[in-house]
């Protein structure tokens, strides 16, 4: 069954420094996702992207962060001057179609700012 | 401000009892996910509705609309399906989703 990858698993950065984290949503999906889950926290949701563009931001999603979908397979999330606050654990997902399909998760990049 | 809440946050069951999750929410909806994270802290979508009934094999999760509410039931439980359940809404103003704290499940053999 197609999944959705992420990479790295763990990434860990100095704070301040800036981080890409990598996305491959499943191949026929056209609706892309990113959440963050901070240690012992639930699931926030960060942004929603369909047609090279974004299409819903949360409040968090400020302009310390971007997404891009640079060559059609990868999709990735940019966070510069990373925080401490930042740690958490990212995850991706995928949508066939539109926003009401059921959305396919990848095992998730844990950030970690030191 | 929560839009979603869940009940109860922590269930312990032995095994094949039947088990229910709540999930109430105040905004309005155009669809509602039922998610299972588990401990390695991988998440998998169990189902998504926006109205009625849906099955598969012992998970069973219904809606209200009207009442803004849902359940996710487990049939014969068993130890496999310990996990953290999650609901979480898609709002029908946007492509916003709001996630709930989750319910910590344990089943005990």
């Amino acid at each position: 069954e197609p999944e959705v990858t992420q990479t790295p698993s763990h990434q860990v950065t100095q704070m301040g420094q800036e981080v890409i984290l990598r996305c491959v949503p499943i191949s026929n999906h056209l609706y892309f996702y990113w959440y963050r889950q901070i240690l012992g926290q639930k699931v926030e949701f960060l942004v929603s992207f369909y047609n090279n563009e974004i299409s819903e931001k949360s409040e968090i999603f400020d302009d310390q962060f971007s997404v891009e979908r640079p060559d059609g397979s990868n999709f990735t999330l940019k966070i510069r001057s990373t925080k401490l606050e930042d740690s958490a654990m990212y995850f991706c997902a995928s949508s066939q179609v539109a926003g009401n399909q059921p959305q396919h998760f990848g095992d998730g990049t844990r950030l970690s700012i030191l | 401000k929560n839009e979603v809440e869940q009940s109860p946050q922590n269930l312990t069951a032995q095994e094949g009892e039947f088990i229910t999750i709540n999930c109430s929410y105040s905004v309005g909806i155009s669809a509602l996910h039922w998610l299972q994270q588990h401990p390695g802290g991988g998440i998998v979508s169990l189902f998504m509705l926006s109205s009625g009934k849906k099955k598969h094999g012992r998970l069973i999760a219904t809606i209200n609309i009207q009442e803004k509410h849902s359940s996710l039931h487990i049939t014969a439980s068993h130890p496999r399906d310990s996990a953290v359940y999650i609901c979480a809404v898609r709002s029908n103003t946007g492509n916003q989703f709001y996630f709930g704290t989750g319910t910590s499940l344990t089943v005990i053999p």
